[in-house]
């Protein structure tokens, strides 16, 4: 099983600030990972897929990069609505999630 | 518009067999390179991946569940169903039905989930 590790488990940042956040895989996943927003009591939204490649309606401020085994969510302007829970999701070998990056105001 | 729903019991006991259904519009489950998965997340914890079904009928299962989960779909009634057998306190969770789109395997629609309690 492909384990994903992501970091700081908790993100304290001031709104109209740059956050990054960041996701390892155990083993390669090439370009086959997504990043998805979590808000309390929502089920989770899709923000990017193939690492990079970001979901219709998703807003630009929202940036993923990366491939193999280290990859980045970029968001470069926090604005109110952003502070939420961020999962990445491996989907090369099946399916398995990491244990999420809060992002608070600071 | 697609929509997935779950539903099913609120409270199992332990022991029991959690039966769980997802109800889809917008698509079908017929349609080539498509599927949908089982996801579950404790209060307060992450996602965890269960199940899959495929449009063809092929099925994944977890690696550390499989022994306790079936999943099925019945196309006509655009369901998919999620047993889990001998359910214990630490199988209290939301758990979710998400789509993946034709021809990719992320997840782009979820349900709003559902949260069942294991207690005696």
């Amino acid at each position: 099983e492909i384990v994903m590790t992501q970091s700081p488990a908790t993100l304290s940042v001031s709104p109209g600030e740059r956050a990054t956040l960041s996701c390892r895989a155990s083993q390669s996943v090439s370009s086959n990972l997504a990043w998805y927003q979590q808000k309390p009591g929502q089920a989770p939204r899709l923000l990017i897929y193939g690492a990079s490649t970001r979901a219709t309606g998703i807003p630009a401020r929202f940036s993923g990069s990366g491939s193999g085994t280290e990859f980045t969510l970029t968001i470069s302007s926090l604005q109110s609505e952003d502070f939420a829970v961020y999962y990445c999701q491996q989907y090369n070998n099946w399916w398995t999630f990491g244990q999420g990056t809060k992002v608070e105001i600071k | 518009q697609v929509t997935l729903k779950e539903s099913g019991p609120v409270l199992v006991k332990p022991t029991e067999t959690l039966t769980l259904t997802c109800t889809v519009s917008g698509f079908s489950l017929s349609n080539a390179r498509m599927g949908v998965s089982w996801i579950r997340q404790p209060p307060g914890k992450a996602l965890e991946w269960l199940a899959h079904i495929f449009s063809n009928d092929e099925k994944s299962y977890s690696t550390s569940l499989k022994s306790r989960l079936t999943i099925s779909k019945d196309t006509s009634k655009s369901q998919v169903v999620l047993t889990m057998t001998n359910m214990d306190p630490v199988d209290t969770a939301t758990y979710y039905c998400a789509r993946i789109p034709r021809g990719w395997y992320y997840f782009d629609y979820w349900g709003q989930g559902t949260l069942v309690t294991v207690s005696s």
